[in-house]
């Protein structure tokens, strides 16, 4: 079973430019999450879809970041424009929706350097 | 969901029992605890989770006390591939729209050769 994909693995940029994050989630996973790991810390959720909607967006700082799951399937997160303190890992995770989980599967991450 | 607190470092040999604390005293009637790890450079993987019992899988031994205000990741052999950040969450079963984790800052385990 293929895993939750990522790309880039790696992103720097200047502050002030523009940045995408793609994620591929496992096959048949309604539901999605973007978490932001800033160094040394845990990850934080920015933001939860559930097939082509919004679940929890509470924590994304929408003046600068926006997210799209087109489809239901691929999705997108996406700084403008993006500060010193964007840098981070940006994580993708993926889980069965209609019954009780217990695992998010998470892809290996973005990690971006904004200087 | 009910905080936790964890160690924020911890050794251990390689081939001897890895035991990692998380203290979540706090804890409801319906919350699980969860465990997960994080390798360097890679995301987190479910290791364990567990609600009253103890539990085992391929991978670790979850104890919870009785009174469910701890409990104990238990790595029974340990190996340098095991060195990674361990994170203790307790929270509600993850369902319908709630399925979202809060991480803590989590236990780095460093297995020693």
């Amino acid at each position: 079973e293929a895993g939750v994909a990522q790309s880039p693995r790696y992103k720097i940029i200047e502050k002030r430019q523009s940045v995408a994050f793609w994620c591929n989630p496992i096959s048949g996973h309604a539901t999605l999450y973007w978490y932001q790991q800033i160094l040394g810390q845990g990850p934080k959720l920015l933001i939860q879809f559930q097939n082509n909607g919004v679940v929890d967006d509470s924590q994304l700082p929408k003046d600068r970041f926006s997210a799209e799951r087109l489809k239901g399937v691929d999705s997108t997160l996406k700084i403008q424009p993006a500060k010193l303190e964007d840098s981070a890992v940006y994580l993708c995770a993926s889980s069965l929706e209609g019954i009780p989980t217990y695992e998010q599967y998470f892809g290996p991450g973005t990690r971006l350097t904004v200087t | 969901d009910a905080k936790t607190t964890q160690p924020p470092s911890m050794d251990c040999a390689e081939g001897r029992a890895a035991n990692l604390p998380c203290n979540h005293s706090t804890i409801s009637g319906n919350e699980y605890v969860y465990w997960y790890r994080q390798i360097h450079s890679q995301g987190p993987q479910y290791i364990i989770h567990g609600l009253k019992n103890n539990e085992t899988n391929e991978m670790a031994s979850l104890i919870i006390t009785e009174d469910r205000k701890s409990s104990t990741l238990i790595l029974p052999h340990a190996t340098l591939r095991d060195t990674a950040v361990y994170y203790c969450i307790v929270r509600v079963a993850l369902s319908g729209s709630a399925r979202q984790l809060t991480f803590g800052s989590g236990t780095q385990l460093t297995v020693l050769p």
